[in-house]
């Protein structure tokens, strides 16, 4: 089945403790994308990878880092959460500027 | 990139045909409009996407004017089950803006 997924999809932690989220694809597709989604402000882009080892900044990267080892995979890494970090993180993948398949969802909270 | 405005909610009744529109007077040239549907602790669900006049899918039609500065989501006669959030987002060049969607509830 073609799908993109996450882990974990819920995640608690404490400020300044670091951590990745993990995100797959196997759709082989080279556009893959970070967001956040908070109430009011919907959904805003944090990273994105056009292919492999080749990232860039969306909306609101501060405080998040990214990487692009391998085609299907792009982590979401936190160095040093921190309470304003807390939110819904979905990852997305599509075939250049397609259409845009996205990931379950996943929860953090940062205490 | 360009900002998008919706409005942020709509109601409507079962059977009814229900039009969203979407404002992006900043578009660029080479922007592309797409919306997306999303369900409550899921993620959002590609609908439809157009660069200008009009485009028909199976789901919804989307109506895009000469001067692309707004655009129109409209789903036929809606269901209960079309109640979501409605985004719409300017693409340009892989860097996305999505903007804070409308909630439309299909009542019965």
């Amino acid at each position: 089945e073609a799908q993109v997924t996450q882990n974990p999809r819920y995640l608690i932690t404490v400020t300044g403790k670091k951590l990745t989220v993990t995100c797959s694809q196997n759709m082989n597709h080279e556009y893959m994308s970070w967001y956040r989604q908070d109430p009011g402000l919907g959904l805003r882009q944090i990273y994105y990878s056009m292919n492999v080892e080749v990232t860039d900044k969306g909306d609101v990267p501060e405080g998040y880092k990214v990487s692009r080892k391998e085609k299907r995979n792009f982590p979401l890494i936190l160095e040093s959460p921190s309470p304003n970090q807390t939110s819904l993180y979905f990852c997305a993948s599509s075939f250049g500027e397609n259409e845009q398949f996205f990931g379950p969802g996943t929860r953090l909270t940062v205490l | 990139l360009a900002k998008t405005t919706q409005p942020i909610s709509m109601d409507s009744y079962e059977g009814q045909e229900v039009n969203i529109t979407c404002s992006h007077n900043n578009i660029a040239t080479n922007d592309y409009i797409t919306w997306y549907q999303q369900f409550p602790s899921q993620g959002p669900r590609f609908i439809i996407q157009g660069y200008k006049t009009k485009v028909t899918n199976e789901v919804a039609s989307l109506f895009i004017p000469a001067d692309r500065k707004s655009s129109t989501l409209s789903l036929p006669r809606v269901s209960l089950s079309d109640t979501a959030v409605y985004y719409c987002l300017v693409q340009g060049t892989y860097k996305y803006i999505f903007g804070t969607g409308t909630r439309l509830k299909v009542l019965a």
